[in-house]
């Protein structure tokens, strides 16, 4: 089994949409979970923290779910700038293990 | 700047050539690692360093090299390259081992003929 699982995608959603990700993970033990966010063909960025009461920036929140083991990344409002690929992240015992995202495409 | 500096950003080499990626932060990091990044894959872990002199294997460490002779450096070395290294790689460093701040390099693409 995969320990951090993400739908590659791509998501086309149009400009002002509302859209939500999934990534599940496979051990139980996970410490932490982050959203990174990857332009294409470039370097991977934080892009939120997950924490288990929820947490919110802006257009993008973030939730927890420990009993089905999946986190959740949901994004207001789509910019045209929201297109990228986010990968998800899982911290086992200061091991960072990435999912292989999922693509996001925002159309005008 | 707070940055990590990778070089070069695109190389193309042949088959048996050895050959370094340097990668350099200035943030005073104790972590640094290296990642390649190939479609379907994802990231995965090749080498990664927890302090000077100090290197451990990631997932898929057959092929590279490692070194951290300085904290700041944290060179990637393929001794002898071959066609299935060619990939993106991603140098990147944290405060610790696990920090959720990663930094990374901006990539170095690599082609092995």
């Amino acid at each position: 089994r995969k320990e951090v699982e993400q739908d590659p995608g791509p998501f086309n959603v149009p400009e002002g949409a509302t859209v939500a990700f999934n990534c599940t993970y496979s051990n139980s033990a996970s410490q932490s979970f982050f959203w990174y966010r990857q332009d294409c063909r470039k370097e991977p960025k934080l892009l939120m923290s997950v924490y288990s009461s929820g947490n919110e920036d802006g257009r993008f929140t973030a939730q927890l779910n420990r009993a089905s083991q999946y986190i959740s990344l949901l994004i207001r409002d789509s910019k045209l700038s929201d297109s990228a690929t986010y990968l998800c992240v899982v911290n086992m015992e200061s091991t960072l293990t990435f999912g292989k995202g999922t693509m996001l495409l925002v159309s005008p | 700047e707070a940055q990590v500096t990778q070089n070069p950003r695109y190389l193309i080499t042949v088959t048996g050539k050895k050959l370094t990626v340097t990668c350099s932060q200035n943030m005073n990091h104790e972590y640094m690692s290296w990642y390649r990044q190939d479609p379907g894959l994802g990231l995965r872990q090749i080498y990664y360093s927890m302090n000077v002199e100090v290197t451990d294997k990631g997932d898929v460490p057959e092929g590279y090299k490692v070194s951290r002779k300085e904290k700041r450096n944290f060179p990637l070395i393929l001794e002898s390259p071959s066609p299935n290294q060619t990939s993106l790689y991603f140098c990147a460093s944290s405060l610790y081992r696990g920090d959720e701040k990663l930094f990374f390099g901006s990539g170095t693409q690599l082609s092995v003929l």
